[in-house]
């Protein structure tokens, strides 16, 4: 059964305390790996799709890499605004058109 | 650019009751997907909607239902409603079918009473 999961279930950061958060995935074909920011009250919001292991991507102060069992999203330097709830996803394989297997999610907080 | 929007944005309903959410897709997008969340949980999909038709299905009973229109709009119905429905229900619209990145509306928080 495909499944992700996603790990420290909440980190409280200092502003400017940089970390890494962690997706780690089980499925039997890797068709590309997914980042979401979810705000409180609002739907997810994409950040990256990452889609062969040594692939990283960047954006602000985000970096998202790739291994063969799982990714990991690496804050430097966080502000407050980086609060927020951060999903990875992976498609189902073989299984229903358009189905994304999400994890949990890590809940950031970073004080000032 | 229109995003994608839903709505109502909160309902309130008691068991046995029947729900319709509404969903319009962000322009230029004909694909759209239903996702239910549960509180601390991730989203976990309920059907994606292509063309109309419907091309992929969750693990999700035959009382959740969906319509997509010409318009690429869409509906998703829910039937003879229990108290595990209680969710924020998440629309999202994509540019083709199958696992293109997706739009997220805010979402229509749904209390079953």
């Amino acid at each position: 059964e495909d499944q992700v999961t996603q790990s420290p279930e909440a980190l409280r950061l200092q502003e400017g305390e940089s970390s890494s958060l962690n997706c780690s995935y089980t499925v039997s074909g890797l068709r590309g790996l997914f980042w979401y920011r979810q705000d409180p009250g609002k739907g997810p919001e994409f950040l990256f799709t990452l889609y062969s292991a040594g692939e990283e991507k960047e954006k602000e102060r985000l970096k998202a890499t790739l291994t063969k069992k799982e990714s990991f999203l690496h804050i430097t330097a966080p502000k407050p605004e980086d609060s927020a709830t951060y999903l990875c996803a992976v498609p189902e394989y073989g299984g229903s058109q358009g189905n994304l297997i999400f994890g949990k999610g890590t809940k950031l907080s970073v004080k000032p | 650019e229109t995003g994608v929007t839903q709505s109502p944005t909160h309902l309130i309903k008691t068991r046995g009751q029947q729900v319709t959410l509404r969903c319009s897709s962000q322009s230029g997008h004909n694909t759209v997907s239903w996702y239910q969340q549960a509180l601390g949980q991730g989203p976990q999909f309920i059907f994606q909607y292509y063309r109309e038709e419907e091309n992929g299905r969750g693990n999700f009973p035959p009382r959740f239902s969906g319509l997509q229109f010409p318009n690429y709009s869409s509906e998703l119905n829910v039937n003879a409603l229990e108290l595990d429905d209680s969710a924020l229900y998440l629309c999202a619209s994509s540019q083709k079918e199958g696992h293109e990145k997706l739009f997220f509306g805010s979402g229509t928080q749904l209390s079953v009473l």
